[in-house]
């Protein structure tokens, strides 16, 4: 099993839509927890850092659930810009020190 | 200000043939990391430095590959000798402690025929 694994995707969605990514992590000892995207071909940049009291910058929500450890990322009024792959980032604690996992990443493509 | 720089942005090798990625972080950032990209592996930690020491090189694929990081302002990844498995982007990172953010750099596009 992953340590890290998210919703395989392809998302297809209209512009308009919402959409909602998860992922999971399978270190209990996990500490910090971010949602990058990455666009084709670029590098993955910083979306947002994920709190346990949730978080939301404009259009996007991110969500964590210890118990379940569980992460997820809403996407309200999709724009054709939100079009990119989004990872799912889990820092943690591992046998052999600190790491920092990147989930294989969901692809979101937004048409109009 | 200038991002995370690496070079090449593009290489391409013959197998056998040795290969140094480099990387210079941003400016008064103490922590390194070195990631590999690939369509089957995603995006996976090689190594990563504090303070120019390397942490914790245990993603390392194999003797082949070497990284090291002289100075703050400069990192290397070697692989000798290079071979076509090792086709994929390399990315460098860098973030300053405290801080969650990792900024990467553009990466390099190897390809070893």
């Amino acid at each position: 099993r992953k340590e890290v694994e998210q919703d395989p995707g392809p998302f297809n969605v209209p512009e308009g839509a919402t959409v909602a990514f998860n992922c999971t992590y399978s270190n209990s000892a996990s500490q910090s927890f971010f949602w990058y995207r990455q666009d084709c071909r670029k590098e993955p940049k910083l979306l947002m850092s994920v709190y346990s009291s949730g978080n939301e910058d404009g259009r996007f929500t991110a969500q964590l659930n210890r118990a379940s450890q569980y992460i997820s990322l809403l996407i309200r009024d999709s724009k054709l810009s939100d079009s990119a792959t989004y990872l799912c980032v889990v820092d943690g604690f591992h046998t052999g020190g600190f790491k920092t996992i990147f989930g294989a990443g969901t692809r979101l493509f937004v048409k109009a | 200000d200038a991002g995370v720089i690496q070079s090449p942005r593009h290489e391409v090798t013959e197998m056998g043939q040795e290969v140094t990625l480099r990387c210079k972080p941003i400016s008064g950032h103490d922590y390194l990391f070195w990631y590999r990209q690939t369509m089957m592996r995603g995006l996976e930690l090689l190594i990563y430095f504090n303070n120019n020491v390397p942490i914790d090189d245990s993603g390392m694929p194999e003797d082949r590959f070497s990284a090291k990081m002289p100075n703050a302002s400069f990192s290397t990844l070697k692989i000798q000798p290079s071979e076509p498995r090792d086709s994929a982007v390399y990315f460098c990172a860098s973030t300053r402690a405290g801080t969650d953010t990792q900024y990467f750099g553009p990466g390099t596009r190897l390809t070893v025929l």
